[in-house]
C-alpha cells in the first residue's frame, strides 16, 4: 500500500513550458486534491475533486488544470509555466462522505522551479 | 471554515510533554478540529481530529474545551523527530466536501 504517489519529485521548467504532475492513490479514495506550499506559507487550495469526471476550483486556480479520469489519479497541469508558480506542490486524498471527518493523507510534493 | 490562532514557535525538552494551543473562538457546531504536523518540507502528516470530545490515537491526545473555543494538541513524551510545524484546522463536515485551510502553524523545537 503505498498510499498518494506523486511524480517527479524535483523539476526545473523554463517560462511558458508545459508540464504534468502526477499524482496516484491506490487507497480507493474519492477525493482528491493538489495544494501549493510556498516559503513560509501554509498550503493553498489549486483545484480538488470529488470522484472521477468531477473537479472543482479551489482558491488558487488560475494558471492550472485538472482532470480526474480515473479514481486513482488526479494530474496537474500547467499550461504555460510562469516564476510565480515556483513552488512545492501536494497532492491529498481521502474518503468522501462525512467531509470534515475523513482526514486527508499527502503526498512527499513536488519542488517546480520555473526560470 | 473557522479561523485559528497558533503561537508562531514553541520549544520542548525532549522526554517532556509538548502541550501545543490553539484558539478557534469562531468555531461552528459542525467544525471538526484537525492537527497535521509538517517535518522539513515533507507533505503534511495527519495527527488526529475530533468534533466535541477528547480524543487519542497512538501519536498524541487532543483535548477540546467544552465551548469548542480552543483546543490542546499534547505529544506525551516528545522526541527530536517531533520536530515540525504543526497546523491547527477547523473543517467543516460537509458531504463531500473536505478543504483543509493551513494557516501558519506553531514550529516545535525538541530540544536535548
Amino acid at each position: 500500500n503505498a498510499g498518494v504517489t506523486q511524480t517527479p519529485k524535483f523539476q526545473v521548467l523554463k517560462t511558458g513550458q508545459s508540464m504534468t504532475l502526477q499524482c496516484a492513490q491506490d487507497m480507493n479514495h474519492e477525493y482528491m486534491s493538489w495544494y501549493r506550499q510556498d516559503p513560509g506559507m501554509g498550503l493553498r487550495l489549486i483545484h480538488y475533486s470529488v470522484g472521477a469526471g468531477i473537479t472543482d476550483q479551489g482558491e488558487v486556480p488560475n494558471g492550472y488544470n485538472v482532470s480526474r479520469s480515473t479514481t486513482e489519479d488526479f494530474p496537474l497541469r500547467l499550461l504555460s509555466a510562469a516564476p510565480s508558480q515556483t513552488s512545492v506542490y501536494f497532492c491529498a486524498s481521502s474518503r468522501a462522505g462525512q467531509g470534515g471527518a475523513q482526514p486527508q493523507h499527502f503526498g512527499d510534493g513536488t519542488r517546480l522551479s520555473i526560470l | 471554515d473557522a479561523k485559528t490562532t497558533q503561537p508562531t514557535s514553541m520549544d520542548c525538552a525532549e522526554g517532556r510533554a509538548a502541550n501545543l494551543p490553539c484558539n478557534h473562538s469562531t468555531i461552528s457546531g459542525n467544525e471538526y478540529v484537525y492537527w497535521y504536523r509538517q517535518i522539513h518540507s515533507q507533505g503534511p502528516q495527519y495527527i488526529i481530529h475530533g468534533l466535541k470530545n477528547n480524543e487519542t490515537n497512538e501519536m498524541a491526545s487532543l483535548i477540546i474545551t467544552e465551548d469548542r473555543k480552543s483546543s490542546t494538541l499534547i505529544l506525551p513524551h516528545a522526541t527530536l523527530r517531533d520536530t515540525a510545524v504543526y497546523y491547527c484546522i477547523v473543517r467543516v463536515a460537509t458531504g463531500t466536501a473536505s478543504k483543509l485551510t493551513f494557516g501558519t502553524g506553531t514550529r516545535l523545537q525538541v530540544t536535548l
